[in-house]
């Protein structure tokens, strides 16, 4: 069954520093989607990333880069220099190819990033 | 371009009364639809998603209903609210197949008093 692990249920910095936020996942699927997204105090969930099985790249973009790890199931999201507008619940989440049409998010982490 | 719209954004009803939020979707034909529960706090719980018109998945038994009248419209429905409806709804869209990310409306709060 499709499953997303975010051990980190809150995280505080100070501004500009480097952050990590860690997320495991199973699947029993060999084709499935990595996501990450961002909720600010707004509510919305803001799209950030979408990452295939077959494709281990690491991807940057800006100060946010992800490092994927099929070894270790793990899709985990750096923000480096870390700005107060960054403060939000991260979520990260999973989707199969083809045991499922639906997402499976995990419990989200709270970055705060204090001035 | 797609654009998703959900309403209504805050909604305050009493224990006992029915329940209709509305999503529909513009800019792209056979989403891929889904309902979402945000308790306070908590993570994304999925509750319905749909392939196709009148097709609807449940993924937690509970005490609420969805239905899909139309190709890119999406209602979440109740007959009779509970405190534990209480929570955050939030309805997305993602393209046919489980390729593409889900887009997210803006959510409904829903305080059930």
């Amino acid at each position: 069954a499709q499953k997303v692990t975010q051990a980190q249920t809150e995280i505080s910095v100070v501004e500009k520093e480097d952050v990590t936020l860690d997320c495991v996942y199973e699947t029993r699927d060999t084709t499935y989607y990595l996501f990450w997204y961002k909720q600010p105090p707004s509510g919305e969930l803001v799209f950030l990333i979408r990452r295939n099985s077959f494709d281990e790249q690491n991807e940057i973009s800006g100060r946010y880069s992800w490092n994927f790890q099929k070894s270790t199931s793990s899709f985990n999201f750096t923000i480096t220099a870390s700005q107060v507008v960054d403060s939000a619940v991260y979520f990260c989440a999973l989707s199969e190819a083809y045991y499922g049409q639906n997402f499976v998010f995990g419990p989200g982490t709270r970055l705060s990033v204090l001035p | 371009s797609q654009t998703i719209h959900q309403w209504p954004a805050t909604l305050v009803q009493p224990v006992g009364s029915p329940l209709s939020l509305e999503c529909t979707v513009e800019g792209t034909s056979n989403p891929n639809l889904y309902w979402y529960r945000q308790a306070a706090g908590r993570g994304l719980q999925l509750l319905f998603y749909s392939v196709g018109i009148g097709q609807i998945s449940s993924e937690v038994p509970q005490n609420l209903s969805a239905s899909r009248p139309q190709d890119r419209q999406f209602i979440l429905s109740s007959k009779k609210l509970l405190l534990s409806d209480s929570g955050f709804y939030l309805c997305a869209w993602s393209e046919t197949g489980a390729r593409g990310e889900a887009f997210f409306g803006q959510g409904t709060r829903l305080t059930v008093v």
